[in-house]
């Protein structure tokens, strides 16, 4: 999608390691998100960032840390991966909270 | 606590029909609606939005209906092609709650 990347796009991981997720915008959005899709639950919000060195931690964020060190840059890291993080990630951008969202390709992780 | 209810999770429509997704809300202080369009293997795409000052809004075979006292708005797609099978989510916004998603309705058109 124009404007942000997701990367990598596809991983398979062993249940215990570390593991980052990395998202990159080109549009100067101040606020950057990280969701994740699973059958019947729809899109859940992880953490959200509101500016450099600016987040905070949504709905399912037990196992999750982000970094934001850079405003283009939005890192989401697995301490310690877990079976149950076996998921889709999406990475999003918008100029507000209350505007549309821009959503990455995402990125496929399994945990095996 | 589901803030953002969503119906049906799967839509069969024939081609040329209309396709209607309900939404419902109970936050008041939501004040921004989108609908997002997401196909196999890629991410969701903003479709349309709608905020609470008109009941109304329509781009192309989409149309947002919005009721503001039954807290209900639903997407309308008209003229149902095969290439609009998507997942289709709506979504709330506003004050300083963040975006809440519906679970998403699964549509299939078929010829």
């Amino acid at each position: 999608d124009a404007g942000i990347t997701q990367s990598p796009r596809h991983k398979v991981t062993e249940t215990g390691t570390p593991v980052t997720l990395r998202c990159h915008q080109t549009e100067n959005h101040r606020y950057m998100y990280w969701y994740r899709q699973d059958p019947g639950h729809g899109l859940r919000l992880i953490h959200y960032s509101y500016g450099v060195k600016d987040t905070d931690k949504g709905e399912v964020s037990d196992g999750y840390s982000v970094s934001r060190s850079k405003t283009e840059d939005f890192l989401l890291t697995l301490e310690s991966a877990t079976s149950s993080q076996t998921s889709v990630y999406f990475c999003a951008i918008s100029e507000d909270k209350n505007y549309g969202y821009t959503f990455g390709s995402g990125t496929r992780l399994t945990v095996v | 606590q589901q803030q953002v209810k969503q119906s049906p999770q799967s839509l069969i429509v024939q081609k040329g029909g209309i396709s209607i997704i309900n939404c419902a809300y109970e936050n008041t202080a939501f004040d921004y609606f989108p609908w997002y369009q997401q196909f196999p293997g890629k991410g969701p795409a903003l479709l349309i939005a709608i905020r609470p000052d008109v009941s109304e809004k329509k781009e192309g075979r989409f149309t947002i209906s919005f009721n503001k006292s039954a807290k209900q708005f639903s997407l309308h797609i008209m003229d149902s092609q095969p290439g609009d099978s998507a997942t289709y989510f709506c979504a709330a916004s506003g004050g300083y709650q963040k975006v809440t998603f519906g679970i998403g309705t699964k549509l299939q058109v078929i010829p």
